[in-house]
């Protein structure tokens, strides 16, 4: 079966920090990839998805970025944090083409100080 | 874009009552999903609809894809304190996307 590990599950860090969020799937081969984040008022805002090694879009222009070095392996950047980054990140996996559900990790809690 | 509209924002119930929510579009679905989220944790995937007038269950959970394919809803049936948590519709709009629109979530507290 196909599984998502994503970590660190939390992070705190201080503002003009790095940042990088790892996600990794398990059991299936070419998935879609997605960075979600979550605000405190709950709606799931797209970041970044990616349908192949290499291959990256962005939802939302910020001071945030995305790279898939290997099929399953997604990986969320960031070279300065803001304060405005704090939110909880999910990554989240779907089997290629047109209305496939996403499956999510458990999601990391980053809080920036 | 795309918009889902997902009510009610809260519900606060007691144990045993029934729980129903809906989801709205402005569009029309080829798919419904609806997630869980318990807090601290990633949504988990509870039903997902295919076709329209679809009515599926998964155990005392009930989901409906509405005919017009603008709407689904929800029903739990005799609520239980592990079912407090955030339920999320989403859906890809008609048109071959691959990208779920998500709702904002129906934030569900059941007191014992």
């Amino acid at each position: 079966s196909q599984t998502i590990h994503q970590w660190p599950a939390t992070l705190v860090q201080p503002v003009g920090s790095p940042l990088s969020l790892e996600c990794t799937v398990e059991g299936t081969s070419n998935p879609n990839l997605y960075w979600y984040r979550q605000a405190a008022g709950r709606g799931l805002q797209l970041l970044f998805y990616s349908v192949g090694i290499g291959q990256i879009s962005s939802e939302v222009p910020q001071n945030l970025s995305a790279s898939r070095p290997q099929d399953r392996q997604f990986i969320l950047s960031s070279k300065k944090l803001l304060l405005s980054d704090s939110g909880f990140y999910l990554c989240a996996w779907s089997v290629q083409g047109t209305n496939q559900p996403q499956h999510f990790g458990d999601g990391t809690r980053l809080s920036i100080l | 874009g795309q918009q889902l509209n997902q009510s009610p924002q809260s519900m606060f119930i007691q144990e045993g009552e029934d729980v129903s929510m809906n989801c709205t579009s402005s569009s029309i679905f080829n798919t419904w999903l609806w997630y869980k989220q318990d807090p601290g944790e990633g949504p988990v995937l509870l039903i997902a609809l295919y076709k329209a007038g679809e009515l599926t269950s998964n155990g005392r959970l009930t989901a409906q894809f509405g005919i017009t394919r603008k709407d689904s809803f929800l029903n739990i049936s005799a609520s239980i304190p592990s079912d407090v948590g955030i339920y999320f519709c989403a859906g890809p709009p008609s048109g071959g996307s691959y990208i779920p629109t998500f709702g904002r979530g129906t934030s569900l507290i059941v007191h014992p």
